[in-house]
């Protein structure tokens, strides 16, 4: 059972272009939604995250959009860039106590072609 | 950074040893995660800890244990190894108990088990 289900597997964006991956999720619980950044080598790196008290949230090239009552989200890059090229993951997680945890989407290799 | 080492970095085993991988955190996290992360299934959650002797299973726990007996430090143990073991792994930490924590992840360590 995948509670978090992301799309596309791989993703190619000409530079300049926008970037649009897409996750969606089961568990209504769910009230914390970070994406990751993760390049070849390396640790996933928390990139941007949101609440679902929000619609959207923007930090520079990198915008969450989310949307409560289809239970999805999604990362938008605007102007992408060929350093932007690497595997992104969505995530969920609920409430907080003993049982804190994020559960991830299966990742989105991207590549921004220059 | 996120102050945690991850050792060994890299490991060649053979199918039926034992392998103990180490996270070492400095910053005094109450909780601390393993995932494993392969291709096609994103990052799994092994096993988590909450607290010094505080334990759970995730996701893709079988042939795994755990011990935490201080705070800095989280063993992740192959008892017996088999190649289906031969992943990256991924140590995490987070201050945890409240919505929105971050998880920040260690740089990894790649385990082939031939």
């Amino acid at each position: 059972q995948q509670q978090v289900k992301q799309s596309p597997q791989s993703l190619i964006v000409q530079k300049g272009g926008i970037s649009i991956i897409n996750c969606a999720y089961e568990n209504t619980a769910f009230d914390y939604f970070p994406w990751y950044q993760q390049f070849p080598g390396k640790g996933p790196a928390l990139l941007i995250a949101i609440r679902p008290d929000v619609s959207e949230k923007k930090e520079g090239r990198f915008t969450i959009s989310f949307n409560k009552s289809a239970k999805q989200f999604s990362l938008h890059i605007m102007d992408s860039q060929p350093g932007d090229s690497a595997t992104y993951f969505c995530a969920a997680s609920k409430g907080g106590g003993s049982n804190y945890k994020l559960t991830f989407g299966k990742g989105t290799l991207l590549t921004v072609n220059p | 950074d996120a102050g945690i080492t991850q050792s060994p970095r890299h490991k060649v085993t053979e199918t039926g040893t034992p392998v103990t991988l180490r996270c070492h955190q400095t910053e005094n996290h109450r909780y601390m995660y393993w995932y494993r992360q392969d291709p096609g299934h994103g990052l799994r959650l092994i096993h988590y800890s909450y607290g010094v002797k505080d334990t759970d299973k995730g996701e893709v726990s079988d042939g795994y244990s755990v011990s935490r007996s201080k705070t800095e430090d989280f063993l992740l143990t192959l008892e017996s190894a088999t190649s289906s073991q031969t992943s990256v792994y991924f140590c995490a930490i987070s201050a945890g108990g409240l919505t929105g924590n971050t998880i920040y992840f260690g740089e990894g360590s790649w385990l082939t088990v031939v």
